[in-house]
């Protein structure tokens, strides 16, 4: 079954630090997308990042990175220099190349916060 | 270019009223969907459309109907409501093909008294 595990369900980080958010999946399909959503307090869901599973390279967008190590089944978010405004819940989550239905599947989300 | 309008924002209803949540996307995406989110759930997977005509069930489908007669419209409806189904409500639609993003609505904070 398709799964994304999210196993950090708060964190804190001083302003200026980088952060890791940890992100395991679970798929049998070769081909699959890999994606992180911001959600601050407001509630919208603002997309950061997406790495395909096909992709050598890590994923980077401005302060944001993905780490992907594909053999471990993880896709880690990297934020690096903190700032206020990214204290947020942060979900990471997958969808299914091979299935071709555009479905996406979320973790259950990590809450962090900014220290400033 | 307006991406994806869900409407209401907010909704308090009574057990056992029906209900329709409007979701709405000018991108020409085949895939629409529909999630509902707890506190410490995260997302979850509720009704599904990959094109007018098609729908298919996610993770938690029960109490919740869908059709999708356009390419634009994914409206959800809640035939007979209850407290359990007292969630915020996030309608999101992609292209299919290729690994692109999700774009979400604003969401829809619902109560059932």
């Amino acid at each position: 079954a398709q799964k994304i595990t999210q196993t950090q369900p708060g964190m804190f980080v001083q302003e200026k630090e980088a952060v890791t958010l940890d992100c395991t999946y679970d798929t049998s399909d070769q081909s699959y997308g890999l994606f992180w959503y911001k959600q601050p307090s407001s509630g919208e869901m603002i997309f950061l990042i997406y790495q395909g599973s096909y992709d050598e390279q890590n994923a980077t967008e401005g302060r944001y990175s993905l780490n992907f190590q594909k053999a471990r089944k993880s896709a880690n978010l990297v934020i690096s220099a903190s700032q206020l405004g990214d204290s947020a819940m942060y979900f990471c989550a997958m969808s299914l190349g091979s299935s071709n239905t555009g479905k996406l599947i979320f973790g259950q989300g990590t809450t962090l916060q900014v220290k400033p | 270019n307006a991406g994806v309008t869900q409407t209401p924002k907010f909704q308090v209803l009574k057990t056992g009223q029906s209900m329709t949540l409007q979701c709405a996307q000018d991108m020409n995406h085949e895939y629409m969907s529909w999630y509902r989110q707890d506190p410490g759930m995260g997302l979850r997977l509720i009704h599904y459309s990959v094109g007018a005509g098609i729908t298919d069930q996610g993770e938690v489908p029960n109490g919740y109907n869908v059709s999708r007669s356009t390419t634009e419209d994914f409206p959800l409806r809640l035939l007979s409501a209850a407290p359990s189904q007292t969630s915020v409500y996030f309608c999101a639609s992609r292209r299919v093909s290729g690994n692109t993003e999700a774009f979400f609505g604003q969401g829809t904070r619902l109560t059932v008294v």
